[in-house]
C-alpha cells in the first residue's frame, strides 16, 4: 500500500450505531488530519494531530471522537450520529504540522446516516 | 477571519478551451496558497502552490499567480482536456481553509 488509505470506503449506519473510520498513511509523515466534505460547502477541518498529540479541534460535536495511536494511524469513532453528519470524510497527512506543507489525502469514506 | 472564496460551478467547457477559476482570499499575514484537484472517487491532491506574493505556481499546464494587491490566486489553463474533468479547490496554507470547490467538466 502506498500513500494514504482509508477504510471503509462506504458506510451506512443508523443513528444509534457505533462505528469507526480508519486511516493509515505510508509516507512517514508525522501530522494527520480529519476533514468533512459536504456538498456545496467548504472543506471543514475537524481535527489535527501532530506527533500523535491533538493540536486542533474545530468545535466538532462530541459524537465524533478521534484517536491517533501512532504517527501512521488515525481513527474517527462515531456514535449517535445525525442525518446531517452524512458526508465524505477525508483523512490527510503531512510532514510536520507546518501549515505551509502539502497535505496528502486519502480517497475518503462516504458516510450515510439513516 | 481568514477565508477563501471560489467561483461557483459547475463549469462545462469544450476540449481545448481556455479555463479560469477565480479564487480570492482574506487572511492575516501572507500565507501560502494552494490549488488542489479531486478526481472522481479519489481524495484531493496538490496541483500547484505559491508561497509568497508574485510567485507563480504551475503544473500540468495549469498556472496561478499569487496577487497580493487583489488578494487573488486564479487558476488558468490555456487548453483543457477531457482528463482535466475534476473538482478544483483553492486553499490557504495558514489555517487549512479550503474553498467550496469548483466542478469542471470538459466535453470532447
Amino acid at each position: 500500500e502506498t500513500g494514504v488509505t482509508q477504510t471503509p470506503r462506504h458506510l451506512v449506519m443508523g443513528m444509534t450505531n457505533k462505528k469507526s473510520l480508519k486511516c493509515e498513511q505510508h509516507l512517514g509523515h508525522n501530522a494527520m488530519y480529519w476533514y468533512k466534505q459536504s456538498a456545496k460547502k467548504p472543506l471543514e477541518l475537524m481535527f489535527v494531530y501532530s506527533l500523535e498529540e491533538r493540536v486542533e479541534n474545530n468545535s466538532v460535536p462530541s459524537r465524533f471522537s478521534p484517536e491517533c495511536p501512532n504517527s501512521s494511524h488515525l481513527f474517527l469513532h462515531l456514535h449517535t450520529l445525525q442525518p446531517e453528519d452524512s458526508a465524505l470524510y477525508l483523512c490527510a497527512s503531512s510532514q510536520g504540522g507546518n501549515r505551509a506543507n502539502e497535505q496528502f489525502f486519502g480517497p475518503g469514506t462516504r458516510l450515510t446516516v439513516l | 477571519g481568514d477565508s477563501v472564496t471560489q467561483m461557483e460551478g459547475p463549469v462545462t467547457l469544450s476540449e481545448e478551451a481556455f479555463l479560469t477559476i477565480n479564487c480570492t482570499y482574506t487572511a492575516t499575514g501572507y500565507p501560502s496558497l494552494f490549488w488542489y484537484v479531486q478526481y472522481p472517487g479519489e481524495g484531493l491532491q496538490l496541483l500547484l502552490k505559491a508561497t509568497k506574493a508574485d510567485d507563480k505556481g504551475s503544473n500540468k499546464g495549469f498556472e496561478a499567480t499569487y496577487r497580493k494587491e487583489t488578494t487573488s490566486f486564479h487558476l488558468e489553463k490555456g487548453s483543457v482536456q477531457v482528463s482535466d474533468s475534476a473538482v478544483y479547490f483553492c486553499a490557504l496554507g495558514n489555517q487549512f481553509y479550503f474553498g467550496t470547490g469548483t466542478s469542471l467538466t470538459v466535453i470532447p
